[in-house]
C-alpha cells in the first residue's frame, strides 16, 4: 500500500532536548514538506524539499532542522532552540510542482509533540 | 505573515442546511487547492482550481475561483454529518513557489 508514514504518533520532549520526527513515503514523490498545526492557525510550513540533498526554509524554520539524504525520507529535528514546540506536526509529499500549478499533497497521520 | 485568510473560522449547521466557506488572498494566486481534515485526522486533497472564474463540482460540493484569482469559495449543499471537519484552502501567492494554507473553517453538523 502506497502512503506516508509518520512516527511516533505521540512524542514528549524534555527541556533542552532535541527530538526527531520520522517521515517516510513510498509514493516515489520528489517533494516533501513539514507543517506545524496549532489550533485556529491552520498549517504553517516549516521546511520543504523538492529533490534529494536539497531543502528550503518555510515560514517558521527557526528552531527546526531537516535532512533529505534519501528520496523516501525527510526527518524533522525539533531542537532545544524551539521554545514552544507543543503542536501537531504533519509531513506531506507530492510529485514535483510546475511553475504554474502545484500538485496535490498527500499527508501522513501526524505526530503530536508535547513538552514534559 | 499569513496571506491567505478564510471565513468563517467556525460554523455550526443543522443537517440539510447549506454551508459556504470563503478564502481570500491579498495577492493574486496562481492556483488554489482545497483540503478537508476530519477531527483527529490529516488533511485530504479535494480539488485544485487554476483558471480565473473556474467552477468545479463534486457531488454536493461546489468550488469557485474568483475572476481576479484572489478569492475562492467552497459551497456544500444539504450538509450531512459526514461533512464534519475543517476545510482548508491553499494557494500559491504571487511568484512564490510554495503553497500557503488558509486558516481553515471548522464545520460542525448536527441532526
Amino acid at each position: 500500500d502506497g502512503g506516508i508514514t509518520q512516527s511516533p504518533k505521540y512524542l514528549f520532549r524534555k527541556e533542552g532536548q532535541n527530538v526527531t520526527l520520522s517521515c517516510e513515503q513510498n509514493l516515489n514523490h520528489d517533494a516533501m514538506y513539514w507543517y506545524r498545526q496549532d489550533p485556529g492557525q491552520g498549517l504553517r510550513l516549516i521546511y520543504y524539499s523538492q529533490i534529494v540533498n536539497d531543502f528550503q526554509k518555510g515560514d517558521i524554520a527557526e528552531g527546526y532542522s531537516v535532512s533529505r539524504e534519501k528520496k523516501e525520507s525527510f526527518p524533522l529535528t525539533v531542537t532545544s532552540a524551539q521554545k514552544n514546540p507543543t503542536a501537531f506536526y504533519l509531513c506531506a509529499s507530492s510529485i514535483a510542482s510546475s511553475l504554474r500549478t502545484n500538485q496535490p499533497q498527500h499527508f501522513g497521520d501526524g505526530t503530536r509533540l508535547s513538552i514534559l | 505573515g499569513q496571506q491567505v485568510m478564510q471565513i468563517p473560522q467556525y460554523q455550526h449547521v443543522q443537517e440539510g442546511e447549506d454551508f459556504t466557506t470563503y478564502c481570500n488572498s491579498s495577492t493574486t494566486l496562481s492556483n488554489i487547492q482545497w483540503y478537508k481534515q476530519r477531527p483527529g485526522g490529516h488533511p485530504v486533497f479535494l480539488i485544485q482550481l487554476v483558471k480565473s472564474g473556474e467552477v468545479k463540482k463534486q457531488k454536493r460540493l461546489t468550488f469557485q475561483f474568483g475572476e481576479a484569482k484572489k478569492n475562492s469559495s467552497l459551497h456544500i449543499t444539504a450538509t450531512q454529518t459526514t461533512d464534519v471537519g475543517t476545510y482548508f484552502c491553499a494557494g500559491r501567492p504571487g511568484t512564490a513557489s510554495k503553497l500557503t494554507f488558509g486558516t481553515g473553517t471548522r464545520l460542525q453538523v448536527t441532526l
